[in-house]
């Protein structure tokens, strides 16, 4: 079955830049979403398609892609970006087939 | 603003079944499709169910297939997820989700599900 491959965590000083990358195969395909969950919350949807920013997210939350991998990229990283972060893509363009990834661990040491 | 209100989990014994509600509110259900996702303890998300906006189109994940029923009630504003045959490793907070016009999912706050003896 289809697998989005997230790294388990990622760690940063306050101010420093995250990088979380996203990869699968058919990621140069099919658009990829990124969501934040806090303990104890629903996910919070912080970059659709690939690239596009939700009103209400700040600036510093960006994402992009390259081939089989999309990243999600943190700027000056604050106390309150610690959260997980989950991937959702498709293995295909059928409704049904919808992926996470396996989640990753932000820190801000 | 929208709003999902899940209801309906609990604890259930291994083979018994249990119906899940999501009460839709803030926009238009019937134009929507909708899905249910769950999030076993400590785990990440696994994508559980889908339906489209008339009830034409229904999709499963291989772990539940013929054991859950995902229907919706365009006149009541409501999504309900049928759980038949429940095993311990249905375990999980299960999520409502509206699926957006541009793909996301908008979520409500879940309700839990607990499968054991």
């Amino acid at each position: 079955s289809y697998e989005l491959t997230q790294p388990p965590s990622v760690s940063v000083s306050p101010g420093q830049t995250a990088r979380i990358t996203c990869s699968g195969d058919a990621l140069p395909k099919q658009y990829a979403y990124w969501y934040q969950q806090k303990p104890g919350q629903a996910p919070v949807l912080v970059i659709y398609k690939d690239s596009e920013r939700p009103s209400g997210i700040p600036e510093r939350f960006s994402g992009s892609s390259s081939g089989t991998t999309v990243t999600l990229t943190i700027s000056g990283v604050q106390a309150e970006d610690e959260a997980d972060y989950y991937c959702q893509s498709a293995d295909s363009s059928g409704t049904y087939d919808v992926v996470f990834g396996g989640g990753t661990k932000l820190t801000v040491l | 603003e929208v709003q999902l209100v899940e209801s309906g989990g609990g604890l259930v014994q291994p083979g018994r079944s249990l119906r899940l509600s999501c009460a839709a509110s803030g926009f238009t259900f019937d134009d929507y499709a909708m899905h249910w996702v769950r999030q076993a303890p400590g785990k990440g998300l696994e994508w559980v169910s889908g339906i489209s906006w008339n009830s034409g189109s229904i999709g499963y994940a291989d772990s539940v297939k013929g054991r859950f029923t995902i229907s919706r009630d365009n006149a009541k504003n409501s999504l309900y997820l049928q759980m038949n045959s429940l095993r311990a490793e249905d375990t999980a907070l299960y999520y409502c989700a509206k699926v957006d016009s541009s793909g996301y999912y908008v979520w409500g706050q879940g309700t839990l599900v607990t499968v054991s003896s």
